[in-house]
Formats: structure tokens, sequence, C-alpha cells
């Protein structure tokens, strides 16, 4: 089942400019993580926020949860060309080693 | 060394054909995954392997049989696909602590398969 749900599905920017993408999910969580994914590759994983952080900084990479809201955003900073990808948010769900991930969201950087 | 290999890269095989996929790593990860992606979509989990050891079967069609030989090596038998079994199939790995509930995944670049 699915357990995130990102927003908005597709978001096309200019170079330089900031992304915000959203997640929201269902039931209670230990912690989420983002993902994200060329075109036809493998997945990387970017950041990890547990349950009781309320955000974490990596590079360009800040990531927020709101457990009240069952929600968390990913802003990427001053995006670059190569930040084109697919972002996705996992949760552990239903057992251990289980990541259950969301739909996505398709970020273009148009240079 | 942080990579997870997989074998071949592209597949095209006949419905009854009897292929195998292969990943490889070489982190000392533990805890090894098999996904199934369509596209556009997210992927989803189909078996996961904890100390060499079936650890959940997503009630996975028997003609996907997963083998894991050793702890760096992990296999996915096919035989008898459908056409809808088409899909980037990608492995992962991580480490073992907390049974899982902590770790990042590190996925390989996937084998796209074709079932005519």
């Amino acid at each position: 089942s699915q357990q995130g749900e990102e927003d908005p599905q597709a978001l096309s920017i200019q170079e330089g400019e900031n992304a915000t993408m959203n997640c929201s999910y269902k039931t209670s969580i230990n912690n989420l993580q983002w993902y994200r994914q060329n075109s036809g590759r493998g997945l990387v994983h970017l950041i990890l926020i547990r349950s009781n952080e309320r955000e974490k900084h990596s590079g360009r990479l800040r990531v927020t949860l709101d457990t009240s809201k069952k929600s968390s955003s990913l802003l990427i900073t001053a995006s670059r060309a190569a930040d084109t990808a697919s972002y996705f948010c996992a949760t552990p769900g239903g057992s251990n080693y289980k990541l259950t991930f969301g739909k996505g969201t398709l970020l273009t950087v148009n240079p | 060394d942080t990579e997870v290999t997989q074998t071949p890269k592209h597949l095209v095989m006949g419905m009854t054909n009897k292929k195998s996929l292969k990943c490889e790593q070489h982190m000392g990860h533990r805890a090894m995954y098999w996904y199934k992606q369509k596209a556009k979509k997210p992927p989803e989990l189909m078996f996961v392997y904890s100390y060499e050891k079936l650890s959940i079967n997503e009630s996975v069609p028997s003609r996907f049989s997963p083998e894991c030989p050793n702890s760096s090596l992990l296999n996915l038998h096919l035989h008898a696909l459908q056409p809808e079994d088409s899909a980037l199939y990608l492995c992962a790995s991580s480490q073992d602590t907390d049974r899982g509930l902590y770790n990042e995944q590190f996925f390989g670049p996937g084998t796209r398969l074709t079932v005519l």
C-alpha cells in the first residue's frame, strides 16, 4: 500500500531557483528518507530524518519533518540542471527492512 | 567500494525462457533487496534477504525465484514470465543495524527487462 504521497507530481524551474517538494504519509513513522532517481537508473539516498528531528541539512538540501501533520518537505536551493531527476520519499512500512516509496516528484531544471 | 552492481543491464526474453539477474555488493551489507519498477512509478519491493535468509516475500508470483548464495551475491531467477513483467528490476543493499529500520539503501543501476 502507498505510504508516502509527493506533491507536486512534476515541477519545472529555471537553474538557480529553489525547488520544494512535499511528502505526506498516513501512519506513524520512525524515520523518513528521500531518494533521487535519474532517468531509468538506480536510486540514490539523499537524506534520512528521524521522527524526533524537525529539520536536517545536507549541502544544498534541507528536509523538514512535521509528525503532527504527517508531512515532510525537501528543499533544493540554487538548483542546477544536474538536479533534474525524480525524487521519492520513503518510509518504513509494515515490517523491518521494508521501505515504501511515494509516487515521486519529477523535477526538471532548465538551464 | 560503495557500489552495487547488476548484470545484465538489458535483457530481452521470451515467455518460455529461463534467465537470471545478478546483483553484487562488497560493502559488507547483510540485507539485500529486489525491487520492481514500472515506468513513471515508484519501486515496489519484491524480496528481502537478511543474513542470506529470505526475510520478506511480498506475495511475488513463483515465476520469480530469488537466491542468495552468499552475503555478497543476490540472484533473481526468471521463468515463464509474462509481458506485463517487463520493468526495471533494481537490487539494493543495506547494513543490518536496528533490523533495517534506519538504514539507507544503496541501489544498483538496474536491469531493464523486456518480455516478449
